[in-house]
């Protein structure tokens, strides 16, 4: 079945670092990728979205570009701020194959210090 | 903000009772979910729904059913609660459109003592 495999954490940065978050999944048809952020006693919201090879998601700097050749969707920020500290999940989803089913990532827990 | 409310936000129950969490929306998206968050397990998907009366089990079902009777509500309960449910749970909608992301309530922490 499908599946999300993401860079284990915790992950702690200074103010200002650069910021790599990798993710990379199994799927057998051509899944819509996700990465979600969870702030402390909220549910996930999204972050940021790839529906095909080779489209690049951005949001609040964020970026991650859906490589099918990797099969890969590793999330990046030049320079994280101390509000990024958050968990983040890559996700996947295929509407045409499991009813539109969310498959996730462990989650990455990143804090950031000034 | 999507419009996706959980309730209740919070519940301690005793082992052995029924627990019924709500989750209720005003998209009218197709598709609902329910989640388990629990540490170094990330989400796990418990049962879903793809309309009205139409519900499947997700990878972790064991101990839970769920009903949706209509397009807003859908249900989740714990038939007999036990400990190992101590979890966060959260719902999710989405609309039945390709690339669509799923839409998140607040989640109901649930603590079976």
């Amino acid at each position: 079945g499908d599946s999300v495999t993401q860079m284990e954490g915790p992950v702690t940065l200074s103010e200002e670092a650069f910021l790599t978050i990798n993710c990379t999944y199994t799927a057998t048809g051509y899944p819509s990728l996700f990465w979600y952020v969870q702030y402390p006693g909220e549910g996930l919201q999204l972050l940021l979205k790839a529906t095909k090879a080779d489209d690049k998601g951005s949001n609040k700097g964020f970026e991650a570009t859906y490589r099918k050749e990797t099969t890969s969707f590793h999330l990046e920020k030049g320079s994280v701020q101390v509000s990024d500290s958050a968990v983040y999940f890559c996700a996947l989803s295929d509407l045409s194959v499991n009813a539109g089913k969310s498959t996730f990532g462990d989650g990455t827990t990143l804090t950031v210090k000034p | 903000d999507a419009g996706i409310t959980q309730s209740p936000r919070h519940k301690v129950t005793e082992t052995g009772t029924p627990v019924t969490l709500r989750c209720h929306q005003t998209e009218n998206h197709r598709y609902m979910y329910w989640y388990r968050q629990d540490p170094g397990h990330g989400l796990r998907l418990i049962h879903y729904s793809y309309g009205v009366k139409d519900t499947d089990k997700g990878e972790v079902s064991d101990g839970y059913s769920v009903s949706r009777s209509k397009t807003e509500d859908f249900l989740l309960t714990l038939e007999s609660a036990t400990s190992s449910q101590t979890s966060v749970y959260f719902c999710a909608i989405s609309e039945s459109v390709t690339g669509s992301e799923a839409f998140f309530g607040q989640g109901t922490r649930l603590t079976v003592v």
